[in-house]
């Protein structure tokens, strides 16, 4: 069955450190860019950070650079979301999202998500 | 932070037609493309349409999408129950070098 499963999320205090994992399965992991998705309870949805497939490039929504660290391991199917000086307002949902990429003319384009995890709740509270 | 504006609700009887705007710029619906996401009541999000206008194998053909320059539209045509729902629209925004999402539109079914 294709899926992937996130694990990690938890009650941490203010400034503390989390880090989340996503298991992939059913599909050749290696071969598609990555992604963290959020949700605040009763929010919206926030793109987090994505990573290519060989984690060569990565980029992060500016409210987490410098605290976030997307990461990922092909050999064992996993992505990673390293989360440091965590604040309330980083308090949601963490969904792992496969990006897909769109082909026009010849030329590629991204993109969409079109696998989704069930997500793990992170909670940042004294 | 949400780029994309999407109106906060929207809503139908069964078997009419609902439509659902999401309105951005030129970095992002208007040099990418568009996708957008079902969410039911407490499940992980759904892909719904990608490429402006293409539907993933499963999903019903009453859902339909359209672009014209920096906005999108998702329809929903002959309203069911189970149609009730929170809809994302998203795209790739190349000032930001990120994916951003709508606001969200919350269908509700009378």
């Amino acid at each position: 069955e294709v899926q992937l499963v996130e694990s990690g999320g938890g009650l941490v205090q203010p400034g503390g450190s989390l880090r989340l994992s996503c298991a992939g399965s059913g599909f050749t992991f290696r071969t598609y860019w990555m992604s963290w998705v959020r949700q605040a309870p009763g929010k919206g949805l926030e793109w987090v950070a994505i990573i290519k497939q060989d984690g060569s490039e990565k980029y992060y929504v500016d409210s987490v650079k410098g605290r976030f660290t997307i990461s990922r391991d092909n050999a064992k199917n996993s992505l990673y979301l390293q989360m440091n000086s965590l604040r309330a307002e980083d308090t949601a949902v963490y969904y792992c999202a496969r990006e897909r990429w769109s082909e026009y003319s010849s030329s590629w384009y991204r993109g969409y998500f079109d696998l989704w995890g069930r997500g793990t709740l992170v909670t940042v509270s004294s | 932070q949400s780029v994309l504006t999407q109106p906060p609700s929207a809503s139908g009887t069964p078997g009419q037609r609902v439509t659902i705007s999401c309105s951005g710029s030129s970095s992002n619906i208007g040099s990418n493309t568009v996708s957008w996401y079902q969410q039911l009541p407490g499940t992980a999000p759904k892909l719904l349409i990608y490429s402006d206008n293409q539907r993933p194998s499963g999903v019903p053909d009453r859902f339909s999408g359209s672009k014209s320059g920096t906005s999108a539209s998702l329809a929903i045509s002959g309203l069911q129950s189970e149609d009730e729902a929170d809809y994302y629209c998203a795209a790739w925004d190349d000032s930001l070098n990120g994916y951003v999402f709508g606001t969200g539109t919350k269908v509700t079914v009378l």
